[in-house]
């Protein structure tokens, strides 16, 4: 079965940096794009951007730009989400989630990773 | 790009039909069929329920349903069960290798 099992909860200082994985499994992890979602506490969804597994090209919504970095290990099956220069706005939950080549929907989510950003 | 419209709040008693609507512009929503509802609960990951406007998902209940009409995108939910209550989000493709979310939606089953 499809799984996508993120890691666990971080709490960082602001200026320090995160790196959040997503482990895939059940399916052919270059099959699919995998994507990033920030939840804030109380708020909406919002799409970060998504890497190509094929190619490790990212792609990145506006506003996501220049702290966020997107990367892959292919050998483990296992995306990455690093933001770097963490902020108190950062402070939220994120999800991975994967989306099929020429689709644009998320038909699987990873379990959520909860970063605090707090001093 | 910005996000997509939402009503705050939607709310029906059991056994009735409630629509939420997702509007947008002529670069996303009316420009493509690409439109995917996700149902979240409290505390746990959203769940894809509606996707390319008006599929369903193996496994999500016929009580769903989707549509389009110009910029706007609707989900309706009919037979309205306690189950159903849960925040609501859609998404669409907006060009360029970029997706958009509604604000979301919270659902009260009364």
């Amino acid at each position: 079965q499809v799984q996508l099992v993120q890691s666990g909860s971080e709490l960082k200082k602001p200026g320090a940096s995160v790196k959040v994985s997503c482990k895939a499994s059940g399916y052919t992890f270059t099959d699919y794009a995998l994507n990033w979602v920030r939840q804030a506490p109380g708020q909406g969804l919002e799409w970060m951007g998504w890497i190509n597994t094929n190619t490790g090209d990212p792609a990145f919504a506006p506003g996501f730009t220049g702290r966020f970095v997107f990367s892959l290990d292919t050998s483990v099956s296992t995306a990455y989400l690093q933001i770097s220069s963490l902020k108190a706005e950062d402070t939220a939950v994120y999800y991975c989630a994967r989306k099929a080549r020429g689709r644009y929907h998320f038909d699987y989510w990873g379990q959520a990773t909860l970063v605090t950003v707090s001093s | 790009q910005s996000a997509l419209t939402q009503p705050p709040s939607a709310s029906g008693s059991p056994g009735q039909s409630v629509t939420i609507s997702c509007t947008g512009t002529s670069s996303d929503v009316g420009a493509y069929n690409y439109v995917s509802w996700y149902q979240q609960h409290p505390g746990k990951a959203p769940k894809l329920i509606i996707y390319e406007v008006t599929k369903r998902p193996s496994g999500v209940p016929d009580r769903f349903s989707g549509s389009k009409s110009g910029n706007t995108a609707s989900l309706t939910v009919s037979g309205l069960q306690a189950e159903d209550e849960a925040d609501y989000y859609c998404n669409s493709y907006a060009g360029s290798n970029n997706l958009v979310f509604g604000g979301g939606t919270k659902l009260t089953v009364l």
